[in-house]
């Protein structure tokens, strides 16, 4: 069993629409919980972050934890066509030096 | 601020040939640096990892090695490549003790073995 899963996608919404991208992880010695948004042949660059359960709200993103059943989700409101990119989680616990990355979903948002 | 370069962008290398992939970052000390490969369609594979100058931690059994020469220096190397070393290739930096843990990647390497 990997650390970390997530549904690999395709994903394809229309413009305006709310999205909902999830991971579920093993470990329950994570406590930091990212998401990263990576463009067609570019890094991944750090979208949103989380310390231990709760939800982040950052624009149009929110981000939600849940430990108890080892389970992250990444809303994304309002879909616009740029948000099209693959969405990575990660995870990493407090002091570690590598974090656990998630395969990654691929969103498409159709103008 | 702080930035990361990485190159070459793109690099095309025959089987057996040898490689070396630079990076550098700029704007902080003493980071945390690491590589990444990340395959078509496939998550990041942490290759190696580095706390300090000549401090390497490698992940994966390969033959691929690294080296941190300087403080914010990273340099992945290869005496002879694999066809299964095609890939593209992800600098990334942390700092211990950022509230976040997140890191700061470059813009990668997409090497083809032919």
């Amino acid at each position: 069993q990997k650390e970390v899963e997530q549904d690999p996608g395709p994903l394809s919404v229309p413009e305006g629409a709310i999205v909902s991208l999830n991971c579920t992880y093993s470990n329950s010695a994570f406590q930091y919980f990212m998401w990263y948004r990576q463009y067609s042949r570019k890094g991944p660059e750090l979208l949103m972050y989380t310390y231990s359960s709760g939800n982040k709200e950052d624009g149009r993103f929110t981000a939600q934890v849940d430990k108890s059943s080892k389970y992250i989700s990444l809303f994304i409101r309002d879909s616009q066509p740029s948000d099209s990119a693959t969405y990575l989680c990660a995870m990493i616990n407090t002091g570690g030096f590598k974090t656990i990355f998630g395969a990654g979903t691929r969103l498409f948002v159709k103008a | 601020s702080q930035t990361i370069h990485q190159w070459p962008a793109t690099l095309v290398q025959p089987v057996g040939s040898p490689l070396s992939l630079e990076c550098t970052v700029e704007g902080t000390s003493n980071p945390n640096l690491y590589w990444y490969r990340q395959a078509a369609g496939r998550g990041l594979q942490l290759l190696f990892y580095s706390v300090g100058i000549g401090q390497i931690s490698s992940e994966v059994p390969q033959n691929l090695s690294a080296s941190r020469p300087q403080d914010r220096q990273f340099i992945l190397s290869s005496k002879k490549l694999l066809l299964s070393d095609s890939g593209f290739y992800l600098c990334a930096w942390s700092v211990t003790g950022r509230d976040n843990y997140g890191y700061t990647f470059g813009s990668g390497t997409r090497l083809t073995v032919v």
